[in-house]
């Protein structure tokens, strides 16, 4: 099974700096990843997800954007944070045709 | 388009009482179904799945669920609650090519009284 690696855990940013979280995946090659805010006390949202490197697809429009470099590498964005953006952000991959996802350890950010 | 309804946002149980989580999906095509389990500030883990065959489907942790096509429903049980249970609780589905991204509900946190 494959394993989902993010970084920071915790992360404190004033309104108006710049964001890049990043994940990584061991384990598998070619993965489907993903990346969901999850707001205090709510569910799951879907941000973004991409099938392939260089392939993004957003589910919200919104103050963030999403990248993949590389196969292993999904990098989640943004030029200027707003309050709005704070709460834990979680990164996901998933084998194709197995339809079960791998969630990381999650990155909790807060804007001041 | 698929969805998931997640009954009560918020259940409370005895330590020892049966734990009984509900999850009814809509889908136009046979689904993956999934529960996860998800601790104060971790990522989500997968307690259980359901793609094919045998309807009950038993995971970590003492857990099972069943999928009953006819009530479109895939409710999460175990039969006594430990107080390491208590934590945030999401269904999920799937179309079964397995290619999409996971629908969620909304979660139900569950609570374990001493």
């Amino acid at each position: 099974s494959q394993t989902i690696h993010q970084w920071p855990a915790t992360l404190v940013q004033p309104v108006g700096s710049p964001l890049s979280l990043e994940c990584t995946v061991e384990g598998t090659s070619n993965p489907n990843l993903y990346w969901y805010r999850q707001a205090a006390g709510r569910g799951l949202q879907l941000l973004f997800y991409s099938v392939g490197i260089g392939q993004i697809s957003s589910e919200v429009p919104q103050n963030l954007s999403a990248s993949r470099p590389q196969d292993r590498q999904f990098i989640l964005s943004s030029k200027k944070l707003l309050l709005s953006d704070s709460g834990f952000y979680l990164c996901a991959g998933m084998d194709r045709g197995e339809g079960e996802q791998f969630f990381g350890p999650g990155t909790r950010l807060t804007v001041l | 388009a698929q969805s998931v309804t997640q009954l009560g946002s918020h259940v409370s149980v005895s330590e020892g009482a049966l734990v009984l989580l509900r999850c009814n999906y809509s889908s136009s095509v046979p689904p993956y179904l999934f529960w996860y389990v998800q601790y104060p500030n971790q990522g989500l883990q997968l307690l259980l799945k359901y793609t094919t065959g045998a309807t009950l489907v038993k995971g970590i942790n003492g857990f099972e669920a069943e999928f009953k096509k006819s009530e479109t429903s895939f409710h999460l049980t175990k039969p006594s609650a430990h107080m390491s249970d208590a934590a945030e609780y999401f269904c999920a589905v799937s179309r079964s090519s397995g290619n999409t991204p996971l629908v969620f509900g909304k979660g139900t946190r569950l609570s374990v009284i001493a």
